[in-house]
């Protein structure tokens, strides 16, 4: 079955360290692009980043450079999602998803797609 | 940074009915504009891609159109199954989303 899928739930407090994670199968993961969609509660849908698992070349959305840091690990068909220091405001589901459809844009270190396949998404609360 | 308008905001259907959501895009996206559904508790689906597009599986009934800077999704016979928060992206630049039409039961 292809299909991915995310780590559990996680309840942190500000200032913690966390790395999610979102493992595929089923589809050769080293060949599509892999995308962080983050959804705050109540909230629409924000693209956060995406990595091409088979090289790791990583390209954020500007909203979120320098805030989180994607990675993935080819060996594992796993990417991840991660941040240094959490915020209260970082509370959200977390989704990955694969994308399709990618093209180069005209913005710095721009490519953009279409997510194809989701994952289940890893909700993040982050409380003191 | 494209900005995505839908509307409206919220629809009140009956299961039979033919609907038709809107979005704009604050410039020219071309046809790079895909069509998303989301249920409560789960994971959005991609419906339609590159504007008029049916992504696998997708049953004939979903539909869309446009160009440019307006697209629309239409539903021609909503079923149960249909009543969900429907999300327009684009891909033209930076992806961004619009920020949702919920089409609820009357």
């Amino acid at each position: 079955e292809v299909q991915l899928v995310q780590s559990g739930a996680e309840v942190k407090k500000p200032g913690e360290s966390l790395k999610i994670s979102c493992k595929g199968s089923g589809y050769s993961f080293t060949n599509y692009w892999i995308g962080w969609v983050r959804q705050m509660p109540g909230k629409g849908l924000e693209w956060m980043g995406i990595i091409y698992p088979g090289d790791s070349d990583t390209r954020y959305s500007p909203s979120f450079q320098g805030q989180v840091t994607i990675s993935a690990d080819k060996s594992i068909s796993t990417a991840n999602l991660q941040w240094s220091s959490l915020k209260a405001s970082d509370t959200a589901m977390y989704y990955c998803a694969r994308v399709t459809q990618a093209r180069y844009c005209s913005g710095y270190s721009c490519l953009a797609g279409y997510f194809d396949l989701w994952g289940r998404g890893t909700l993040v609360a982050v409380s003191s | 940074e494209i900005v995505l308008t839908q509307s409206p905001a919220t629809l009140s259907l009956s299961p039979g009915e033919r609907t038709t959501l809107s979005c704009r895009a604050s410039q020219s996206v071309s046809s790079y504009l895909a069509w998303y559904q989301q249920k409560p508790g789960q994971a959005p689906r991609l419906l339609i891609y590159d504007a008029s597009n049916r992504a696998t599986g997708i049953p004939a009934r979903f539909s869309g159109s446009g160009s440019g800077t307006d697209f629309t999704l239409t539903i021609s016979s909503l079923e149960p199954e249909d009543f969900a928060v429907y999300y327009c992206q684009q891909r033209y630049n930076w992806p961004t989303f619009g920020p949702g039409t919920k089409v609820g039961i009357k």
